[in-house]
């Protein structure tokens, strides 16, 4: 089995501050997502990947950008913090089967 | 426009009693169902899915969903719940061959009482 591993758990970030999430697969999955979930609203899809150094935007990418230098790898940025935001965003990765593969999330908090 | 709808945001039951987490959807073309599940501090897992065929599907840990065309349903059953099933369901929505644009419904979270 594979896992997908996303660092840091935990993310405590100033206003306007630029943070980066990273999340790893060891699947092989050609297929990469980044998720934010808050409370109450669900899952809402910020970028996915369907090959390394490919970015496709979602529905949520305003405000974030992603890069996906390695198969294994896709990283999210927030290009500048919001006070008081608080969200956990979550990566996944597929085969394109539509069955997605979670990690176990990076909680973000803005101060 | 597509869109899942999970009308209950909080289910509790008892265990022991039998379940289901409703789930309506709306979609242009045919649809791909699932069901993910968010346990306590662990990533969203796959319970169950749809893609043709006979519609009632089986599931991990005893869970079913039965598909229904003509009320845009996809509800998850399971005859008797324990209390380790207390978590967050998600229905989901993806369109055919669309990777990556799977629509997710708001979440149920089900708390089973002993």
């Amino acid at each position: 089995g594979g896992i997908i591993t996303q660092t840091p758990k935990f993310l405590i970030g100033q206003e306007g501050q630029k943070l980066t999430l990273k999340c790893q697969q060891n699947f092989n999955h050609d297929t990469m997502y980044w998720y934010r979930q808050d409370s109450g609203k669900g899952l809402r899809l910020i970028y996915y990947s369907i090959t390394e150094n490919d970015l496709q935007k979602g529905d949520l990418s305003e405000g974030y950008d992603a890069s996906r230098e390695k198969k294994s790898s896709f990283s999210l940025t927030v290009t500048s913090a919001q006070k008081n935001e608080m969200a956990v965003f979550l990566c996944a990765s597929s085969t394109g089967n539509e069955r997605l593969f979670f990690g176990h999330g990076t909680k973000l908090s803005v101060l | 426009a597509q869109s899942v709808t999970q009308p209950d945001a909080r289910v509790t039951v008892s265990e022991g009693a039998s379940l289901q987490l409703r789930c309506k959807y709306s979609s242009s073309g045919t649809p791909y169902l699932f069901w993910y599940v968010q346990y306590p501090r662990q990533g969203l897992q796959l319970l169950l899915k749809y893609y043709s065929g006979d519609p009632v599907v089986q599931g991990v840990n005893g869970f079913e969903a039965e598909f229904s065309k003509s009320n845009s349903s996809f509800h998850l059953r399971k005859a008797s719940v324990h209390w380790s099933d207390s978590a967050v369901y998600f229905c989901v929505l993806s369109l055919t061959g669309n990777t990556g644009k799977l629509i997710f419904g708001l979440g149920t979270t089900l708390q089973v009482q002993p």
